[in-house]
């Protein structure tokens, strides 16, 4: 069955540094998404993406952070000058098309510690 | 922004039916019901989806009385492995496709 991969599976960082976590979505899909769950926390949505522009974007998702999609394959988030408080658990998902009746696909996640 | 309720947390034996309730009160006519499942340290996963009456696929029943205000997701015989968190997600409005989490239930599977 295909999966979402996520790279780097942790990554520790000092505050006020940049940081990047890669995402390969599902290669048929066609929406990407970026979501994070801080520790004992509810998953929150981050940003939505599509055509190789944003969709949808929560408050979370402010000027620090930005999504691409380098290539055919990867999906990143830039994080620009991290945080204490962004230390969490990031989730990239894909679906094949929008709409909550399709099916989003989560990766296994980048545990982000930030020290 | 539709609001679910469920409950924070269940305990269950091993090989007994669960039946996880969800409130949602102001679901909009035309949005479907959805859950997703989450294992500690993993991304959430799709369980099942309905917009009325009975859904049923190799995991989960989903049943949605007429009113649609609420939904019970039935898993039978869980096993120490469906140990998890069970999310009943909420409707963001209208064009939006993002994933509304609440906190969930976790479901405590015993030996």
């Amino acid at each position: 069955e295909p999966e979402v991969t996520q790279t780097p599976s942790h990554q520790v960082t000092q505050m006020g540094q940049e940081v990047i976590l890669r995402c390969v979505p599902i290669s048929n899909h066609l929406y990407f998404y970026w979501y994070r769950q801080i520790l004992g926390q509810k998953v929150e949505f981050l940003v939505s993406f599509y055509n190789n522009e944003i969709s949808e974007k929560s408050e979370i998702f402010d000027d620090q952070f930005s999504v691409e999609r380098p290539d055919g394959s990867n999906f990143t988030l830039k994080i620009r000058s991290t945080k204490l408080e962004d230390s969490a658990m990031y989730f990239c998902a894909s679906s094949e098309a929008g709409g909550r009746m399709y099916e989003q696909y989560f990766g296994p996640g980048t545990r982000l510690t930030v020290t | 922004l539709a609001k679910t309720t469920q409950p924070i947390s269940m305990d269950s034996y091993e090989g007994q039916e669960v039946n996880i309730t969800c409130s949602h009160n102001n679901i909009a006519t035309n949005d479907y019901i959805t859950w997703y499942q989450q294992f500690p340290s993993q991304g959430p996963r799709f369980i099942i989806q309905g917009y009325k009456t009975k859904v049923t696929n190799e995991v989960a029943s989903l049943f949605i009385p007429a009113d649609r205000k609420s939904s019970t997701l039935s898993l039978p015989r869980v096993s120490l492995s469906d140990t998890a968190v069970y999310y009943c997600l909420g409707d963001p409005g209208a064009g939006s496709y993002q994933l509304t989490f609440g906190k969930g239930t976790k479901l405590s599977v015993i030996p």
